[in-house]
């Protein structure tokens, strides 16, 4: 099937820092959604983008889909420890989601 | 609503047992997802359902799966016979019928955690 990757794997970050994580894929995206998950836990439902060039925020968390419907990224402002987890994006449409591998988010305090 | 509702949240048992994981979805979801995940290939779609019947099981690894959904609150994955490498956590997954501005996002239930001995 039509994966989507994800970029990096891991990230560690202090306390207060940025982060970004990414999703490519090779092909148009109908729509793509993300997902958080705390260690230990399930994938939650944060945010889908439909349109071509998309920005959505959340607090401070920023959602953003790329012209050509091919890309996208979360970017967290001041990361906090509850920001803890692994970021999934998933292509979805009418069929099943297809999830990246995620980013692994560690803060430190 | 107590959302998807997933059983045992936690199964150890030796190679070659049967093992049976259960799913209710939420109440009105018509699509049900299983979905593994390890740390090696991620969450993986195993099969899914619209309206209790199966619609793609592709993603299901070997004869030795089988899920069903006798009825819109109840779906079972099944094991049959258990190896190590079936080590993963199971996640069943619910979503609203499509129409209009819906989402379709996805409500995971806590997981099933097998480990296969």
């Amino acid at each position: 099937g039509q994966q989507v990757m994800q970029i990096p794997q891991y990230q560690h970050v202090q306390e207060g820092e940025d982060f970004t994580t990414y999703c490519n894929s090779s092909t148009t995206l109908s729509n793509i959604q993300w997902y958080k998950q705390r260690p230990g836990g399930h994938p939650v439902f944060l945010i889908q983008l439909v349109k071509s060039g998309e920005v959505k925020k959340q607090k401070r968390l920023t959602f953003q889909f790329g012209e050509a419907k091919k890309n996208s990224s979360l970017h967290i402002t001041a990361t906090q420890t509850t920001d803890v987890g692994t970021y999934f994006c998933a292509r979805s449409g009418n069929t099943p989601l297809v999830f990246g591998k995620g980013t692994r988010l560690s803060v430190i305090a | 609503d107590a959302g998807v509702i997933q059983s045992p949240r936690h199964e150890v048992t030796e190679m070659g047992q049967e093992v049976t994981l259960r799913c209710k979805p939420i109440s009105g979801h018509d699509y049900l997802f299983w979905y593994r995940q390890t740390m090696m290939r991620g969450l993986e779609l195993l099969i899914y359902f619209n309206n209790n019947v199966p619609i793609d099981d592709s993603g299901m690894p070997e004869d030795r799966f089988s899920a069903k959904m006798p009825n819109a609150s109840f779906s079972t994955l099944k094991i049959q016979p258990s190896e190590p490498r079936d080590s993963a956590v199971y996640f069943c997954a619910s979503r609203v019928p499509l129409a209009g501005p819906n989402t379709g996002e996805l409500f995971f239930g806590e997981g099933s955690r097998l480990t296969v001995l």
